[in-house]
């Protein structure tokens, strides 16, 4: 089952303006990761935050956590051309296996930058 | 390092038919996983392997096997292929099996249609 959640589905936005995405989850997390992913290709890694964090920069990424109101958000300024992709929230899940624990992400933004 | 590699990037399958994704990364990584992406659902987990001999099952492991006799390689097997398995798969790899506080490192994907 789907542990996040993306909102927007999608969204398009003018080059330069900032783009937000937003995540709610389920249960209770220990973190909370932003994956990207061109079309066509795998997921790339972009940041993660952990839950005794309520902030994180990288770069022109800027990352929230509410735990209280389990939800992340994350914002991309001066968006550029390059920056269409979908974006993936994933958190931590303990499947029955036990022992190890796995990701479960949400059904993802799509962001598209118009030139 | 080539990081995650998957082969073959495209294959169609008659139902029934079986065939064997293959996997390998070079970084040395201790967890390997299996995802399906289907549209508006996701990426969702099917296997997981902690290392050398230790396989798990994941949210959706019906239909799917797999083995882990070396670091490197995860294949995915499918033993008797069905529409219902038409997806991308996605195989990714991190250098722990804390998968929470771990960066995943996705390869290309395999877009398989079931006829």
């Amino acid at each position: 089952s789907q542990q996040g959640e993306e909102d927007p589905q999608a969204l398009s936005i003018q080059e330069g303006e900032n783009a937000t995405m937003n995540c709610s989850y389920k249960t209770s997390i220990n973190n909370l990761q932003w994956y990207r992913q061109n079309s066509g290709r795998g997921l790339v890694h972009l940041i993660l935050i952990r839950s005794n964090e309520r902030e994180k920069h990288s770069g022109r990424l800027r990352v929230t956590l509410d735990t209280s109101k389990k939800s992340s958000s994350l914002l991309i300024t001066a968006s550029r051309a390059a920056d269409t992709a979908s974006y993936f929230c994933a958190t931590d899940h303990m499947y029955s296996g036990g022992g190890a624990d796995g990701l479960t992400f949400g059904k993802g933004t799509h962001l598209i930058i118009q030139p | 390092n080539a990081g995650v590699t998957q082969t073959p990037k495209f294959q169609v399958l008659k139902t029934g038919q079986s065939m064997t994704l293959q996997c390998a990364q070079d970084m040395n990584h201790e967890y390997m996983s299996w995802y399906r992406q289907d549209p508006g659902m996701g990426l969702r987990l099917i296997h997981y392997s902690v290392g050398a001999g230790i396989t798990d099952q994941g949210e959706v492991p019906n239909g799917y096997n797999v083995s882990r006799s070396t670091t490197e390689d995860f294949p995915l097997r499918l033993l008797s292929a069905a529409p219902s398995q038409t997806s991308v798969y996605f195989c990714a790899s991190s250098y722990s099996q804390l998968t929470s506080t771990d960066t995943q490192y996705f390869g290309p994907g395999t877009r398989l249609t079931v006829l």
